[in-house]
């Protein structure tokens, strides 16, 4: 299957600061990337939906002034959490979808984040 | 709404020991039937899609079947390694997005 990498792994920042997540495709250009947000024991919940040239769609609920997203070129996608709160704390995985005729999703191995 | 339910919450086996789970779903429209496994603190890996009702696929001890309502992710023999969380995701006709279900945590027993 495709190749995601995700950068950092894992992050610690205090409450009010902003970190930027990456998200690249290794081994293929992905047009359209997705975000997702996963509390502990729960499944995955899309955040947005990332289109390479246009602004990020949102889910419902989803701050878009809070998580900003960034995809600004076909293997590179990311994701800001701005004046990050404990609240924020989650594990965030990114994906986007292989091409041809299979649409295909493919996951990153996720970042967590800690916010004290 | 599009909706996706994945039974049972948690299935602990004993190596070699077979079992099945669910995923029922409620779509508009069904575009595929995805299944992924997903390692603790990891991200989703990519197991299988389905695209239509009869539709099977395997992997190894792994085997995904599709009905109209529903898919199974069979296991057959198990090994401690097959222990992970099994997610079941539908993508609705006409979007790109997956729906997931709440997942299936399967550990087993050497």
């Amino acid at each position: 299957g495709a190749v995601v990498s995700q950068h950092p792994s894992w992050v610690i920042c205090k409450s009010g600061t902003s970190v930027k997540i990456e998200c690249r495709s290794l081994d293929f250009q992905a047009t359209t990337m997705f975000w997702y947000r996963q509390f502990p024991k729960q499944s995955l919940m899309l955040m947005a939906t990332s289109n390479e040239g246009s602004k990020a769609t949102y889910e419902q609920g989803v701050e878009k002034d809070k998580f900003l997203i960034n995809h600004a070129s076909l293997t590179l996608s990311t994701l800001t959490v701005t004046s990050a709160h404990p609240e924020d704390s989650s594990f965030y995985i990114c994906s986007f979808i292989s091409g041809g005729n299979h649409n295909e999703q493919f996951f990153g191995p996720g970042t967590r984040l800690t916010v004290l | 709404e599009d909706q996706v339910t994945q039974s049972p919450e948690a299935l602990r086996l004993q190596e070699g020991e077979s079992s099945s789970l669910n995923c029922s779903y409620t779509v508009s429209g069904l575009r595929g039937l995805f299944w992924y496994r997903q390692d603790p603190g990891k991200g989703p890996e990519f197991l299988f899609t389905l695209y239509s009702a009869g539709e099977e696929k395997e992997k190894e001890r792994l085997k995904a079947t599709l009905t109209k309502k529903e898919s199974f992710l069979h296991i057959t023999a198990p090994k401690p390694e097959d222990s992970a969380t099994y997610l079941c995701a539908v993508q609705v006709r006409g979007a790109q997005k997956l729906v997931f279900g709440q997942g299936t945590r399967l550990t087993i027993n050497p």
